[in-house]
């Protein structure tokens, strides 16, 4: 079915591990983004990409990796994850580029890290 | 460090009230506004887009924009108690669409 899909929903870790958390989008959208929600700060952008190959920094990416061989996947990577990486984690995606384009998101991944 | 301030409630409003939430931002260029609704433990799903100064209308909701004032809101008329959830208001940056920012969004409270 079309959409856009986080994979896991939901994890638990321990402190240096590695982890990635997956994205996956249908629509054939070139642009994909990944939010990270703690209380009381709302959404902030980790990284974007624009198109395959093609990824920038957003508010906060440290301690985050970002790839993207693929127009419809755009996975992200905990290098060495730390508690303060304890979050709710949103992909979104969006068709192009120009101001009136909405975000779509997926469901989200809950991550704690111990 | 750009800023979007919402008031973080909770908001209550009896059922069929008006709603009334607000956004400010810091970012003088900033070009697209998007009011997004989140219930509990989902995603948020957008509800509406403005970017030019004055009202936007959709069924029950309205947006409204002022950007000499850097403000933007969002009514919802005819509140039901479906509409209770957060409400987050997101900004872009300045040149750049695919920048945004979201304030920590507020919750809303619709009292059958």
């Amino acid at each position: 079915d079309a959409g856009i899909t986080q994979s896991p929903r939901y994890k638990i870790t321990e402190t240096g591990r590695q982890v990635t958390l997956m994205c996956h989008q249908t629509w054939s959208h070139s642009y994909m983004f990944w939010y990270r929600q703690d209380l009381g700060h709302g959404l902030r952008l980790i990284y974007y990409s624009a198109a395959a190959d093609i990824t920038d920094k957003g508010e906060v990416p440290d301690g985050y990796v970002v790839s993207r061989s693929k127009t419809e996947n755009f996975p992200l990577t905990l290098e060495s994850a730390t508690r303060s990486q304890t979050s709710v984690y949103f992909c979104a995606s969006r068709a192009s580029g120009g101001a009136g384009n909405e975000q779509f998101f997926g469901p989200g991944t809950r991550l704690t890290v111990l | 460090q750009k800023e979007v301030e919402q008031n973080s409630g909770p908001l209550s409003v009896p059922e069929g009230a008006i709603a009334s939430l607000n956004c400010t931002y810091s970012d003088r260029g900033s070009q697209s506004f998007f009011w997004y609704r989140q219930y509990s433990g989902k995603s948020p799903e957008l509800i509406m887009s403005i970017y030019s100064n004055g009202d936007k209308e959709d069924g029950r909701f309205t947006a409204q924009l002022n950007k000499a004032s850097q403000y933007v809101s969002l009514l919802i008329r005819d509140s039901q108690p479906s509409d209770s959830a957060t409400y987050l208001c997101a900004v872009n940056e300045a040149y750049n669409f695919n920048k945004f920012y979201f304030g920590s969004g507020t919750k809303l409270n619709v009292k059958p």
